[in-house]
């Protein structure tokens, strides 16, 4: 059974480093093909896709918040762990992780097959 | 870069048709993938690969690609339908369409 859990503080304030933990089960990000993605969803607006990592450490960040990203993971934990930096109102969201197929055909045509429940994060002084 | 385009709402009447529109520069290089968003709730994976099913989701889904949009089809609708609505295709990264928001009626 895959499942994953984000976690990370409710609030934070104006130009602090954000940083969000995934830890996730049933499945190992050591398996060849295995991704974990971040995407994110303000409120009342719709999803944002922000970063993701392979099984080989391969990173890939959205194009608009490539230089506030880092995305990192720890095997041994099962977790994927995110940071932004510099985070502003408009950073408000919930922040949800999910497991990537990225593997034979869909290594060219990645989907989000398992999600977790996110986590609201505002950005308020 | 690029960019999806899903009209903001559809809506329909209990028992009949839903077709849900994504327009994409040419999605007929991308492959097509769809999710269900109820309030409150994560995304859930009802079409990937433009036109497969994962397992659990109802046959009274399904999805096309044709062209330059992809459709995804919810057939004999029902109320726990209601729901928002996104497709999403790879671009070098992930990219997501605006949503559409589906009222039953």
């Amino acid at each position: 059974q895959v499942t994953l859990r984000e976690s990370g503080p409710a609030l934070v304030k104006p130009t602090q480093t954000l940083t969000l933990t995934c830890t996730f089960s049933g499945f190992s990000l050591t398996t060849s093909g295995m991704s974990v993605s971040w995407v994110r969803q303000p409120p009342g607006k719709a999803l944002e896709w922000l970063a993701l990592i392979d099984w080989d450490d391969a990173k890939s960040y959205s194009a608009s918040l490539k230089t506030r990203l880092t995305i990192s993971k720890d095997t041994s934990k099962n977790q994927v762990v995110l940071s932004m930096t510099n985070v502003d109102p408009v950073d408000t969201a919930t922040y949800f992780c999910a497991r990537t197929v990225k593997v034979g055909y869909n290594y060219r045509h990645p989907y989000f097959d398992y999600w977790g429940q996110g986590v609201l994060v505002t950005v308020s002084s | 870069s690029y960019v999806l385009t899903q009209p903001p709402s559809v809506s329909v009447a209990p028992g009949q048709t839903a077709r849900i529109t994504c327009w994409g520069d040419n999605n007929g290089g991308k492959t097509v993938h769809w999710y269900q968003q109820k309030t409150g709730q994560a995304p859930v994976l009802v079409i990937y690969d433009d036109r497969d099913r994962p397992s659990g989701i109802p046959e009274r889904f399904s999805g096309s690609n044709s062209g330059s949009t992809a459709t995804l089809t919810i057939s004999r609708v029902e109320a726990g339908d209601e729901a928002d609505y996104y497709c999403q295709v790879w671009d070098s990264r992930g990219v997501f369409g605006g949503g559409t928001k589906l009222t039953v009626l």
